[in-house]
């Protein structure tokens, strides 16, 4: 597939659990970004990175929050400690260097118990 | 600190009905302005943007300045316009700040 591909599509965890999540890019993109969405909100910023180095990580809401992007491709949302208020969809995006074009995936449905 | 407005949560239109779903952002500098639309089932994708200054599905949307405005409009509503719409906007980075999205309901 030539779309941006995150797994998994739905996590139900408990509270207090690490989860991870997984985002795939499109072949080439060098920016991939992080977005959460709860429910009856818009996307909401979370980091973006330029190859490996994070560009941006002034939406990570605290320090249970962490990504990596360790080849410059994939890329791992990690939540350390969940708690409810985690639960929300969780959206990858990709794009080229200049961010013209912002491809998302379909998300990552997080619930938290 | 930059900030996008769409006060309607759920715009419903007559299917050949005008529809304006009213955009409104809040940011100092000169902000790059794009709508979003996410159809039932899909993932979320770029409509348009105001730089391109183009007509995509028939919708249009001006920038207004004095305004701080960016509402979209198409003249003619169609049943598959029927979505989740979004607002959002760029102050030259790459990092979008999002509004709450209007969701349209296009009736027959």
């Amino acid at each position: 597939g030539a779309g941006v591909s995150q797994t998994p599509s739905n996590k139900v965890t408990e509270k207090g659990k690490y989860v991870e999540l997984r985002c795939d890019p499109i072949s080439g993109h060098t920016a991939l970004y992080w977005y959460r969405q709860s429910l009856g909100q818009g996307p909401e910023f979370l980091i973006y990175f330029q190859g490996t180095g994070a560009a941006d990580d002034s939406g990570l809401p605290n320090d249970r929050f962490f990504a990596v992007r360790p080849e410059g491709s994939v890329s791992t949302l990690k939540i350390q400690r969940t708690e409810r208020g985690d639960s929300a969809v969780y959206l990858c995006a990709s794009s080229l260097e200049d961010g013209n074009t912002i491809y998302f995936g379909e998300g990552s449905w997080l619930t938290v118990v | 600190a930059q900030r996008v407005t769409q006060p309607e949560k759920l715009l419903s239109v007559f299917k050949g009905a005008p529809v304006e779903l009213k955009c409104n952002y809040s940011y100092s500098g000169s902000p790059e302005l794009f709508w979003y639309v996410q159809y039932s089932r899909q993932r979320l994708q770029l409509l348009l943007r105001h730089i391109s200054r183009e007509s995509i599905k028939g919708f249009t949307a001006d920038l207004n300045k004095g305004e701080t405005s960016f509402h979209l409009k198409k003249p003619f509503a169609q049943e598959e316009d029927s979505a989740m719409y979004y607002c959002a906007l760029t102050g030259g980075g790459n990092k979008l700040t999002f509004g709450t999205g209007t969701q349209l309901k296009v009736e027959l």
